[in-house]
């Protein structure tokens, strides 16, 4: 079965530069989440879009940005990154209907190293 | 409480004991209740969704209980094997779509 791909799998950055990261949610999910898990720590949701809105955020910092295009395929934009960016980004996608009440399905995660 | 909190932080079993451990979240509010298995170097596994209190939920040798009056869930594995050493991360929603999670119950089996 198809599941949520991330691209790319691990990113090297120095501080300051930006940083793309993409998520294909699994086929007829409408509703993807964004998580950053730094070294040790849980994850923290960031931001989540159903059906190409803005449906929730987090505590995702000013410098990111994110949307969900007509694909469903989101973008995690990340700028001016900071050495604490450094952390496994997850993605996760949901299928039709009300996001809280499904199963979220995760993707392998984008590991970004800034340095 | 205002988090989702998680407890033990690990557990160590033999192999064919059975354990259990704690999820406890807001009770106010309450949406949903998620359990998710996470291995390391793979991503979380969903497990069980529970909305219902009193909702009781079964997939092989797992189960949880979830009691949303008091704001927690309990995950049991039964007779544990060494592939079930796993962290596993129970998460409610803050609101609809803002999944909070615990820190987790790191389980580890030994043959």
């Amino acid at each position: 079965a198809a599941g949520v791909i991330q691209s790319p799998r691990h990113l090297i950055k120095e501080k300051r530069e930006t940083a793309t990261l993409k998520c294909y949610p699994i086929p007829r999910h409408d509703t993807v989440y964004w998580y950053q898990q730094g070294p040790g720590q849980d994850p923290q949701f960031l931001i989540s879009f159903y059906e190409k809105m803005q449906s929730d955020k987090g505590s995702i910092p000013d410098r990111f940005s994110a949307q969900q295009f007509s694909d469903y395929h989101s973008e995690l934009n990340m700028s001016s990154l900071e050495l604490g960016d450094s952390a496994l980004y997850f993605c996760a996608s949901s299928p039709p209907g009300s996001g809280g009440y499904h199963e979220q399905y995760f993707g392998p995660g984008t590991r970004l190293t800034v340095t | 409480i205002l988090n989702v909190e998680q407890s033990p932080q690990s557990l160590h079993v033999q192999e064919g004991d059975s354990t259990n451990f704690t999820c406890s979240f807001p009770s106010s509010n309450f949406y949903a209740l998620h359990w998710y298995r996470w291995e390391t170097a793979k991503s979380p596994e969903a497990l069980f969704v529970m909305t219902l209190n009193g909702d009781e939920k079964k997939k092989g040798r797992i189960s949880a209980t979830l009691n949303t009056k008091e704001g927690y869930s309990y995950l049991y594995i039964k007779g544990s094997q060494p592939e079930d050493s796993a962290t596993y991360l129970c998460a409610s929603p803050y609101n609809n779509n803002d999944m909070r999670f615990g820190a987790g119950t790191r389980l580890t089996v030994k043959p």
